[in-house]
């Protein structure tokens, strides 16, 4: 099944934040973030593991609620190259190593 | 590194024909991951291997798709007859797990894609 994203679309000014959710029905062994750009490749931008671990760059943060299936990317002070498409994407226990993408969440930063 | 790349970056072609995919992953991954992005269905993953040995291909959509990885360099994708329904962004992502003690999973590393539009 794949994750639920929210919401589908943002639009920000610069400097504002942003919070994308993620949501499985599943036992999550990570989720990745990544961000794409129209007519681009999609870009790694965060992994989250049980335990709490994160790995990422950027001025970008994340959680990863286990209990819950639940993670959330959290984008601060945004600035105009955060615009793009978010997806995250969840490896359960059952199915490691394949990741099930969410729909996507359409992020544009405006001046 | 060059990253993953993938060959045509545009085909167009039409129905009935044969359609193939290439991709060279990063040297030294050994997971290769095949997706297929649409508006309607979004970022599907159709098949993956693991050191050249299909994995999982519960996602290829139906017979006239098939995928091979003759070696770590290379793989392909086919779709035979290609169908309007295929047209879609095609990805070919690749990883390898580091050794972190407990926790055994890593990036993917997406290729630009190949477009492919099915007249």
């Amino acid at each position: 099944q794949q994750p639920v994203q929210s919401p589908q679309a943002v639009i920000l000014r610069e400097g504002e934040d942003a919070v994308i959710n993620c949501s499985s029905s599943k036992a999550l062994y990570s989720v990745h973030w990544y961000r794409q750009k129209h007519g681009e490749a999609p870009v790694f931008l965060m992994i989250l593991l049980k335990g709490g671990e994160q790995k990422g760059h950027e001025k970008i943060s994340a959680s990863f609620n286990e209990k819950k299936q639940q993670s959330s990317l959290y984008l601060t002070a945004s600035q105009l190259s955060y615009s793009g498409t978010y997806f995250c994407g969840t490896e359960s226990y059952t199915g490691r190593r394949a990741l099930t993408f969410g729909s996507g969440t359409r992020l544009q930063v405006q001046p | 590194d060059a990253g993953v790349i993938q060959s045509p970056r545009h085909e167009v072609t039409e129905m009935g024909q044969e359609v193939t995919l290439r991709c060279k992953p990063i040297s030294g991954h050994d997971y290769l991951f095949w997706y297929r992005q649409t508006m309607m269905r979004g970022l599907e993953l159709l098949i993956y291997f693991n050191n050249n040995v299909p994995i999982d291909d519960s996602g290829m959509p139906e017979d006239r798709f098939s995928a091979k990885m003759p070696n770590a360099s290379f793989s392909t994708l086919k779709i035979q007859p290609s169908e309007p329904r295929d047209s879609a962004v095609y990805f070919c992502a690749t990883t390898t797990l580091l050794d972190r003690g407990v926790y055994d999973t890593d990036t993917q590393y997406f290729g630009p894609g190949t477009r492919l539009t099915v007249l």
